[in-house]
């Protein structure tokens, strides 16, 4: 059974800087592109990030480009979403997505963690 | 960036309904359309995927069609758990985007 369980997630002062976690198990991770998308409170959903799987292949939203970097540790089943620079506009709930090896189809998401930005 | 737009933004049903929600895009993604369902506080779940291909364990009362720029989805007999906020999502190219949503209401 697939299974993303992202992590890291809490309140954080505009500015500051957090680093969120998806443990990946239930599949050969390294074989999967993984993504990042949010959703702010009451709103729609934004794609983020997207890396390849191995490592390669990386792109992001406009709206966090050079603020925020994804990566991937295929030894530990783990993508990562370090996020710099935070504004009040990040606050969200962020999901890890894995592709279905063939497309950018997303075909399974994790529960989610929720980043508030505020001092 | 490719557009997704939704319509409508919001649907009043009643149980037993048929119901479809449309997409289009802004440009052509030839069959690289999702669809997903999102019920309050939990994860988007995919239902559609290449514009009418079903996700596995989805009903079949859930169906897509379309290709180019234009979408729909389709849920016949309208039960209690389908009301939800539905969105389209094109991953044809990267940025990845989605329609704004559509929230199918009980009438």
């Amino acid at each position: 059974e697939v299974q993303l369980l992202e992590s890291g997630g809490g309140l954080v002062q505009p500015g500051g800087s957090l680093r969120l976690s998806c443990a990946a198990s239930g599949f050969t991770f390294h074989s999967y592109a993984m993504s990042w998308v949010r959703q702010a409170p009451g709103k729609g959903l934004e794609w983020v990030s997207g890396i390849g799987g191995n490592g390669g292949s990386i792109d992001y939203a406009d709206s966090v480009k050079g603020r925020f970097t994804i990566s991937r540790d295929n030894s530990k089943n783990t993508l990562y979403l370090q996020m710099n620079s935070l504004r009040a506009e990040d606050t969200a709930v962020y999901y890890c997505a894995k592709d279905d090896g063939k497309t950018y189809f997303l075909d399974y998401w994790g529960q989610g963690t929720l980043v508030t930005v505020s001092s | 960036d490719i557009q997704m737009t939704q319509s409508p933004s919001s649907l009043s049903a009643s149980v037993g309904d048929r119901v479809t929600i449309t997409c289009r895009a802004s440009q052509g993604i030839r069959s690289y359309l999702a669809w997903f369902q999102q019920k309050p506080g939990k994860a988007p779940k995919s239902l559609i995927y290449a514009a009418s291909s079903l996700q596995s364990g989805v009903p079949s009362k859930f169906s897509g069609s379309g290709s180019g720029t234009d979408f729909t989805l389709t849920i016949s007999s309208l039960q209690p758990e389908d009301f939800a906020t539905y969105y389209c999502q094109q991953y044809n190219t990267y940025p990845l985007t989605f329609g704004q949503g559509t929230r199918l209401e009980l009438k």
